[in-house]
């Protein structure tokens, strides 16, 4: 079993709709969580981070975190095609630890 | 700052050629990673280094791959010799310990490789 497991879609939805996208950790230890979005033909970028449990926001993109069935979302509102990407998850064990875990990443078109 | 810098962006090689690709990483950074990219496996972490010394190769997929960094701002991936299964996206990102809370990686554009 990977450490975190990602659906890899893809998944198309029309501009303006609310996209999920979701991951599952095995490793309880891991408290700090990542998303990065990578554009076709680049490198990922970093789009969010968060800490533990909770909900973070940051404009139309939230991410959440549940501790409990260890599983991490990401909710994209008012969907743009600038946003079609592959969006990859990412965990690391704590805050000072540089190795990062990544899921396998959702490639995600938005259609106008 | 030009970001992390990738070279070659493609490359195109026979079995059994010898590859490298090089990077340079974003100044100040004390971090250098080494990732490979397929549809297969993901984004996979091949090595890491911090100031110029080796820190974690577990994911080093064998004896072929070897890494080095023999200054701040230069680190090379070398692939001896090349077999078809490398084919692959190898990134290289760079961060730096303290950077915030979340010591971001910062992904160069990556090198494709193709081994023919």
């Amino acid at each position: 079993q990977k450490e975190v497991e990602q659906d890899p879609g893809p998944l198309s939805v029309p501009e303006g709709a609310i996209v999920s996208l979701n991951c599952t950790y095995s490793n309880s230890a891991f408290q700090y969580f990542m998303w990065y979005r990578q554009y076709s033909r680049k490198g990922p970028e970093l789009l969010m981070y968060t800490y533990s449990s909770g909900n973070k926001e940051d404009g139309r993109f939230t991410a959440q975190v549940d501790k409990s069935s260890k599983y991490i979302s990401l909710f994209i509102r008012d969907s743009q095609p600038s946003d079609s990407a592959t969006y990859l998850c990412a965990q690391k064990s704590a805050q000072g630890a540089q190795k990062l875990v990544f899921g396998q990443g959702t490639r995600l078109t938005i259609n106008p | 700052d030009a970001g992390v810098i990738q070279s070659p962006r493609h490359e195109v090689t026979e079995m059994g050629q010898e590859v490298t690709l090089r990077c340079k990483p974003i100044s100040g950074h004390d971090y250098l990673f080494w990732y490979r990219q397929t549809m297969m496996r993901g984004l996979e972490l091949l090595i890491y280094f911090n100031n110029n010394v080796p820190i974690d190769d577990s994911g080093m997929p064998e004896d072929r791959f070897s890494a080095k960094m023999p200054n701040a701002s230069f680190s090379t991936l070398k692939i001896q010799p090349s077999e078809p299964r490398d084919s692959a996206v190898y990134f290289c990102a760079s961060s730096m310990r303290g950077g915030g809370s979340t010591d971001t990686q910062y992904f160069g554009p990556g090198t494709r490789l193709t081994v023919l």
